[in-house]
């Protein structure tokens, strides 16, 4: 199986930071990885697929880089909406369709 | 619009066994493969099961395997889980989900319903 390592599990920052996520594979994914984001009692969100490919409707200050085994979520300037935890999903190898453990980015 | 609707969640005792559904519409369901994707309570996301559009393929998390069964009816545009031997471990809100891309494997997810949380307990 495919482990995807994230970090840091948490983040605190303020608004206007720009923020970086990495998620490590355990084994080459090329570049079979998708990014969410979710929000306490709601259900995750797409955000980048592809490794890099935005999803219709995210803002542009989403972005998602990398391919193989390491890969980075960046948010270029944190807003009050984007506090939230993060996901990175791979879809090279399944079963099974493996997470990240997640990154909480909080208000600092 | 897409929308995806879980229902059948609830309290089960161990052992026990329950059904759950996701109603879909708003886009050609027999396109696109699905999947159930769970989340304990404090928890990070699990993935659990998919299908292909078909039905023809089925693909199980081994936390599950031999004990749930995922399945669809295209012609009532329906994803179910069955879910059997239920464990407390299995306490989690379930997800359905769309895949994005349509006549392919399993890739990733574009959409996801509200949820519905199972509960097993005595």
């Amino acid at each position: 199986d495919i482990q995807l390592t994230q970090s840091p599990s948490f983040l605190s920052a303020s608004v206007g930071d720009r923020v970086t996520i990495t998620c490590r594979a355990s084994q080459g994914i090329s570049s079979y990885l998708a990014w969410y984001q979710q929000k306490p009692g709601k259900a995750p969100k797409l955000l980048i697929y592809a490794a890099s490919t935005l999803q219709s409707g995210v803002p542009s200050r989403f972005s998602g880089s990398g391919s193989g085994t390491e890969f980075t979520l960046t948010i270029s300037s944190l807003q009050p909406e984007d506090f939230a935890t993060y996901y990175c999903q791979q879809l090279n190898s399944y079963p099974p369709l493996t997470f990240g453990g997640g990154t909480k980015v909080e208000i600092k | 619009e897409v929308q995806l609707l879980e229902s059948g969640g609830g309290l089960v005792q161990p052992g026990g066994s329950l059904r759950l559904s996701c109603a879909a519409s708003g886009f050609t369901f027999s396109s696109y493969a699905m999947s159930w994707v769970r989340q304990a309570p404090g928890k990070g996301l699990e993935w659990v099961s998919a299908i292909s559009g078909s039905g023809g393929s089925t693909y199980y998390a081994d936390s599950v395997k031999g004990r749930f069964t995922i399945s669809r009816d295209n012609s009532k545009n329906t994803l179910y889980l069955q879910m059997n031997s239920l464990r407390a471990e299995d306490t989690a809100v379930y997800y359905c989900a769309k895949c994005k891309m349509a006549a392919r494997p399993i890739n990733t997810f574009d959409y996801w319903g509200q949820g519905t949380l199972v509960t097993v307990s005595s």
